[in-house]
């Protein structure tokens, strides 16, 4: 079973803390994708790579920023947490999204206070 | 924009009846549509995808329909159980080349036993 892993099930952070969400994929897969999930809004792309040290903005990345020095990790960075920020965030994987589909990580729901 | 509007945002159903979950996207180009399903506090995972070149595609108590003229593609759930209860994602592919997916907002089901 393809295991995406992400650090932290729940975090709480101050206002303009510099935030940190990791996620490890162990399967090899060269797509990597960071979700944040809020009521009604559904699952909103941020940030995903397709490859080490590649990356490209999503629907919404505005205060985030990303880092993939390696094909297993994929980080999300939150440069200067704000409250709008509080959220569950979703890491996905994909050897191929149109013929295996995403594998989920279980998510980090972070509050910013 | 590619956006992907689903309804309903809620859906009770009697356990036993069926269930019907409907979804609509924006770009014509979109080729594959993944379903996922979200049970409380637990990560996304995929039910059911169907790409562009099939109207119909089952998995026991679940099927998919798509519609390409009408670019419209519905989730179907027979003999509705408990354990069904959940909130279901769909989502279109966009065909940039990247592989990303564009999420709907999400249907929370609930089967009343």
């Amino acid at each position: 079973d393809v295991k995406v892993t992400q650090s932290s099930r729940y975090l709480v952070k101050r206002t303009g803390e510099k935030v940190f969400l990791e996620c490890v994929q162990d399967m090899d897969h060269e797509n990597m994708f960071w979700y944040r999930q809020d009521p009604g809004l559904g699952l909103r792309l941020i940030y995903f790579s397709y490859d080490v040290k590649m990356k490209e903005k999503g629907d919404i990345p505005e205060g985030y920023s990303v880092s993939r020095e390696k094909k297993e990790r994929f980080s999300l960075i939150l440069e200067s947490a704000s409250t709008n920020q509080t959220s569950m965030y979703l890491c996905a994987s994909s050897l191929s999204p149109t013929v295996y589909g995403y594998t989920f990580g279980s998510g980090t729901r972070l509050t910013v206070v | 924009g590619e956006n992907v509007e689903q309804h309903p945002s809620t859906l009770s159903v009697q356990e036993g009846d069926s269930a019907v979950i409907k979804c609509t996207y924006s770009d014509s180009a979109s080729n594959y549509f993944p379903w996922y399903k979200q049970e409380l506090g637990k990560r996304p995972q995929l039910i059911i995808d169907i790409r562009s070149n099939v109207g119909e595609k089952k998995d026991q108590r679940i099927a998919v329909t798509l519609n390409k003229t009408a670019k419209h593609f519905s989730l179907h759930i027979t003999e509705t159980q408990p354990e069904d209860s959940a909130v279901y994602f769909c989502a279109a592919s966009t065909p940039s080349g990247t592989y990303k997916y564009i999420f709907g907002t999400g249907t929370r089901l609930k089967v009343l036993a």
